[in-house]
């Protein structure tokens, strides 16, 4: 069965940095372009990038490039998601998924608060 | 950047009913590269049609999409009460991918 597991849920301090990472399995990783959707409480779906597992090409949104950096490690199969210094207003659910195919992590929670 | 207007905001409708959704992209999709999603609470979206009218795996055949250029839709041919969610349409074609604002289809 094809899927996208996601790490958990974090609660973090604004400066600290995180890195989440998506794992995918029962396809081929490098076939596929993964992307990574934030949605905010409350809100819509944002689209903030995505990467080329195959050689790490990657794009992003105007609206994110800069703050997170996307990432892969073929060897394990996981694409990352990772900010250096977190913001209050990046408290959303991250969602990594695989356009066209309908592959979704369940979501990762992230909390970021003083 | 491609902005995605979705109309109406909000649906109301009964089980039973037709449901038709509007996805206007403000620059013409060089290809039909349109997905529709549904989402319900506290869950992740599903996909429901990509190519703008390829109904992804195992989705019932009550759910059509169709357009191209800057005009698509969403139908949902008799809504079952499993149907009220919000619906999301997203262009994949030209970076950056975007979604548009949603649409709620609720219970009248």
């Amino acid at each position: 069965e094809e899927q996208l597991v996601q790490s958990g849920a974090e609660v973090k301090k604004p400066g600290e940095s995180l890195r989440i990472s998506c794992k995918g399995s029962g396809y081929k990783f490098t076939d596929y372009w993964i992307s990574w959707v934030r949605q905010m409480p409350g809100k819509g779906l944002e689209w903030m990038g995505r990467i080329d597992p195959s050689d790490s090409d990657t794009r992003y949104s105007p609206s994110f490039e800069g703050h997170v950096t996307i990432s892969t490690d073929r060897t394990t199969s996981t694409v990352y998601l990772q900010w250096s210094s977190l913001k209050a207003s990046d408290t959303a659910m991250y969602y990594c998924t695989v356009v066209t195919t309908g592959y979704w992590g369940q979501g990762t929670l992230v909390t970021v608060s003083s | 950047e491609i902005v995605l207007t979705q109309s109406p905001d909000t649906l109301s409708l009964s089980p039973g009913e037709r449901a038709t959704l509007s996805c206007r992209a403000s620059q013409s999709l060089t290809s039909t590269s349109l997905a529709w999603y549904q989402q319900k609470p506290a869950q992740a979206p599903r996909l429901l049609i990509y190519g703008a009218s390829i109904r992804a795996t195992g989705i019932p055949d009550r759910f059509s999409g169709s357009g191209s250029g800057t005009d698509f839709t969403l139908t949902v041919s008799r809504l079952e009460p499993e149907d009220f969610a919000v619906y999301y349409c997203q262009q994949y074609g030209r970076p950056p991918w975007t979604f548009g604002q949603g649409t709620t289809v609720e219970i009248k």
